[in-house]
């Protein structure tokens, strides 16, 4: 019973090609994320949706488009992939529930990542 | 500036010692901290969350200093398990956004 998963886990590829990683959440959370863990292990936000709505679009090629077809997936298509697009890709989610909540309560929840390697 | 700072180690501790990390956020709004631990080729897992008043679990001790803007973890009685990386983490107040810092590495040796 992943909570969320995401495939491929690995992927290597040509410089040049296009390529997509799935992601799907079954905690009936709200929010989803894209995040890029590189060579130096710096975890950095790519992109954020809640509800299907992008909200957090940070600097970012646009060869990189999400899409997020409900609220329990969100896909990463990169197009004509580099070398500098090598890294681990990890989906997320989160529960967002401002009224009322206690600090913490708002927890980031990961997949198991997608390791992509550009040749 | 980053949005959260951490001292990437490496700490190379003993079993059984007692080892403390911090952290400190640049935004003063920010509502909610926790501590999350990642393992060799893993993802992050929760470790804890931070609350106001200090919270313990077990051998885990997390501490807020709003003031100061400044987060710690304290490990007591250090497992080789523990051998990790120790990501601070901090959400903004939209709770759209979660700062990463750059992860404390520690090694528990025998």
């Amino acid at each position: 019973d992943t909570a969320v998963s995401q495939t491929p886990k690995y992927l290597v590829t040509q410089m040049g090609n296009d390529k997509s990683i799935k992601c799907e959440q079954n905690l009936g959370h709200d929010t989803m994320y894209w995040y890029k863990q590189d060579s130096k292990k710096f975890l950095k936000i790519m992109f954020s949706y809640n509800n299907k709505e992008l909200i957090i679009n940070e600097t970012v090629p646009n060869r990189f488009s999400p899409k997020s077809p409900d609220k329990a997936h969100l896909n990463l298509h990169i197009n004509s992939l580099e070398l500098g697009d090598s890294a681990v890709y990890f989906c997320a989610s989160s529960q967002q529930n401002i009224l009322g909540r206690e600090s913490g309560a708002n927890v980031l929840t990961f997949g198991a990542g997608s390791r992509l390697t550009v040749l | 500036r980053k949005e959260v700072e951490q001292d990437p180690g490496p700490f190379n501790v003993p079993e059984g010692a007692t080892v403390a990390f911090n952290c400190t956020y640049s935004n003063s709004a920010s509502q909610s901290f926790f501590w999350y631990r990642q393992d060799c080729r893993k993802e992050p897992k929760l470790l804890m969350s931070v609350y106001s008043s200090g919270n313990e679990d077990g051998r885990f001790t997390a501490q807020l200093n709003r003031a100061s803007q400044y987060i710690s973890l304290l490990i007591r009685d250090s497992k080789l398990s523990d051998s990790a990386t120790y990501l601070c983490v901090v959400e903004d107040l939209t709770g759209n956004q979660f700062y990463f810092g750059t992860g404390t590495s520690l090694t528990v040796i025998p």
